[in-house]
């Protein structure tokens, strides 16, 4: 089964500062999907970050970026020039690309970002 | 437009009640899902529609009962719920079940959902 491990439970970075967020995963699948989804207060989740494996190339959305490291089975989010809208819990989340449960999204437990002013 | 939207945004209703939580697209999504989420826990999935047919149950206790009345609705019919269902359900849609489509899924704001 595939696992999601976000090993920290909660972050803190200064305003325009830059944060790196953890998230490793353990499948024996090649060909995947990862994401990072933010959930602030108002409790909305949205995408981030998508990163397909085959793809060897970072993904990148304006001041969001991944170090996507396949071999190392990991996935950390960098936000750069923090941002107090930051503030949220962030989940990664896998995806298989084909096979059975390709529907489910596996969540890894949260990292609660806090942005300090 | 890439909104879910989710109704009523709060409810509270006792064990015996009988309640529905609303979710609605517009984006031609044909797949559609509910989530519980406990507080600073991840979403757990609960239902999936794919093209208005319930294509996985996660082994939802029958007191949830879910609804897709067209490809635009879905609906979630709750019925002598338990205190410990009291979470925020989220609902969510996306253009399928499969390919990198089927994992960029738009998540509505959610219902928080408190049984007394």
């Amino acid at each position: 089964a595939q696992t999601v491990t976000q090993s920290q439970p909660e972050m803190s970075v200064q305003e325009a500062e830059t944060v790196t967020l953890s998230c490793t995963y353990d499948t024996s699948e090649s060909d995947y999907y990862l994401f990072w989804y933010k959930q602030p207060p108002s409790r909305q989740m949205i995408l981030v970050i998508r990163q397909e494996a085959y793809k060897q190339q970072n993904a990148t959305e304006n001041r969001f970026s991944v170090n996507f490291q396949k071999a190392a089975k990991s996935f950390s989010l960098k936000i750069s020039d923090s941002q107090l809208g930051d503030a949220a819990m962030y989940f990664c989340a896998y995806r298989r690309a084909r096979g059975g449960s390709n529907y489910k999204l596996t969540f890894g437990k949260g990292t609660l970002l806090t942005v300090n002013p | 437009d890439t909104e879910v939207t989710q109704t009523p945004k709060h409810l509270v209703m006792g064990m015996t009640n009988k309640k529905s939580l609303k979710c609605e697209q517009h984006m031609g999504h044909r797949a559609m899902y509910w989530y519980k989420q406990k507080a600073k826990k991840p979403p757990e999935l609960m239902f999936v529609y794919s093209y208005e047919k319930l294509s996985i149950n996660e082994s939802v206790p029958s007191r949830f009962s879910p609804e897709c009345p067209n490809s635009s609705l879905l609906n979630l019919h709750l019925h002598a719920l338990q205190p410990e269902d009291s979470a925020l359900y989220l609902c969510a849609s996306s253009q399928d079940l499969f390919g990198l489509a089927g994992g960029f899924q738009y998540f509505g704001p959610g219902t928080r959902l408190t049984v007394t």
